[in-house]
């Protein structure tokens, strides 16, 4: 069983400070995606990243796929209010003719004015 | 936005009832969905469908039993719903890479 783990589980930051969220595996992901979730929705997706070592970055947000496709981290800089939420991340096995995704346990981020 | 509805968005029913939960898409995905979200456990799939009438079980299947009659609509059905299943359900579809999920139906059994 392909398992990721996400660390931290809960974070609580006051406005403008910078921090990293990690999801990590043990199992190789052909692609790697992360959502952010809401009170009271559904996930929303923020990036899929495919390549080995791929980076890429969303305004204040910058994700990174590792070199082994086995880990990846979101780093957000200059953390809003509205940056609060649920941050999961989910990977697609390499044979994902099924089109399963694989879900961390999420990380729930506080940001306090 | 892939415009997927869940009906209904909150339900509280008995033990022992049956209860079905609908997801409708209007974006012609093929596959479709169910997820629980449960405190510690993140999202764990359910059932998925790849296609009308065609339907295969995930992780957390047993007490589950689903149907997909329509391309655009995909349903879950508790046979006899336990304290257990008390729990927020998504569905969602799938994109080239991405999935696209629903509001989310909170189910609680009593």
């Amino acid at each position: 069983t392909q398992l990721l783990e996400q660390s931290p589980q809960f974070l609580s930051i006051q406005e403008g400070e910078n921090l990293t969220v990690y999801c990590n595996s043990s199992s190789v992901f052909s692609s790697l995606q992360w959502y952010r979730q809401e009170p009271g929705e559904g996930p929303v997706l923020l990036v899929t990243v495919v390549t080995g070592g791929e980076v890429k970055k969303l305004k204040r947000l910058t994700f990174q796929f590792g070199d082994a496709r086995k880990d990846s981290s979101l780093h957000i800089t200059a953390a809003q209010p509205g940056d609060t939420g649920l941050y999961l991340c989910a990977g697609a096995p390499p044979s994902y003719n099924t089109d399963k995704l694989i879900f961390g346990t999420g990380t729930r981020l506080q940001v306090f004015p | 936005d892939a415009g997927i509805t869940q009906s209904p968005r909150h339900k509280v029913t008995e033990t022992g009832t049956p209860v079905t939960l609908r997801c409708h898409q209007t974006e012609n995905h093929r596959y479709m969905y169910w997820y629980r979200q449960d405190p510690g456990h993140g999202l764990r799939l359910i059932h998925y469908s790849y296609g009308v009438k065609d339907t295969d079980k995930g992780e957390v299947s047993d007490g589950y039993s689903v149907s997909r009659s329509k391309t655009e609509d995909f349903l879950l059905t508790l046979e006899s719903a336990t304290s257990s299943q008390t729990s927020v359900y998504f569905c969602a579809t799938q994109g080239a890479y991405e999935q696209y999920f629903g509001p989310g139906t909170r189910l609680t059994v009593t």
